[in-house]
């Protein structure tokens, strides 16, 4: 399976703070992606890093990708409350994406 | 227009009930999915739609019945569920280029599913 491992499981943080989780995953990739879910609503997708990419930054997301260890890491930068949510990175051929267990991140006020 | 909108937002339904759940999206995607996911579990793949045509069916059970309508609708027909088919059902569509998916799925709001 494809699937990503994800690690911590969950983290609680002070705002502020920057938060780190981590994915593993299992087989050869074209590309990672990484998603938010704030509690029982839809996904988002925060950003997508190709296998021949190293690094990828969107406004306070940073995302690495070592294809030779099978593992990516999303770094939130200055966190606020409103990202307080589950973040699933997300992997996976054509059309068949296979989410990770998740992150589940709660930002303290 | 970047939304993809499913309706009922909530159903309760007994076992011998018959209900279906609605999808819509007008992004021109033409890649359509079904997923289920419980309580903090991640999402799991039940259906891919591709030109409205089924290309995937993660060996769901029978009680679940996907269709495509056209290219904007996508329908989740439900009859003879069980309680552990309680769950939340998202919906998402993707762009296809050459008939792969692109990357992005954008994903609806669900419908949150309690059977009794």
């Amino acid at each position: 399976s494809q699937q990503g491992e994800e690690d911590p499981q969950a983290l609680s943080i002070q705002e502020g703070e920057n938060a780190t989780m981590n994915c593993s995953y299992k087989t050869s990739i074209n590309n990672l992606q990484w998603y938010r879910q704030n509690s029982g609503r839809g996904l988002v997708h925060l950003i997508l890093i190709r296998s021949n990419e190293r690094e990828k930054h969107s406004g306070r997301l940073r995302v690495t990708l070592d294809t030779s260890k099978k593992s990516s890491s999303l770094l939130i930068t200055a966190s606020r409350a409103a990202d307080t949510a589950s973040y699933f990175c997300a992997t996976g051929g054509a059309q068949k994406l296979v989410f990770g267990q998740g992150t589940r991140l709660t930002i303290n006020p | 227009d970047t939304e993809v909108t499913q309706t009922p937002k909530h159903l309760v339904m007994g076992m011998t009930n018959k209900k279906s759940l609605k999808c819509e999206q007008h992004m021109g995607h033409r890649a359509m999915y079904w997923y289920k996911q419980k309580a903090k579990k991640p999402p799991e793949l039940m259906f891919v739609y591709s030109y409205e045509k089924l290309s995937i069916n993660e060996s769901v059970p029978s009680r679940f019945s996907p269709e495509c309508p056209n290219s904007s609708l996508l329908n989740l027909h439900l009859h003879a569920l069980q309680p552990e088919d309680s769950a939340l059902y998202l919906c998402a569509s993707s762009q296809l280029d050459l008939g792969l998916a692109t990357g992005e799925l954008f994903f609806g709001e669900g419908s949150r599913l309690t059977v009794l």
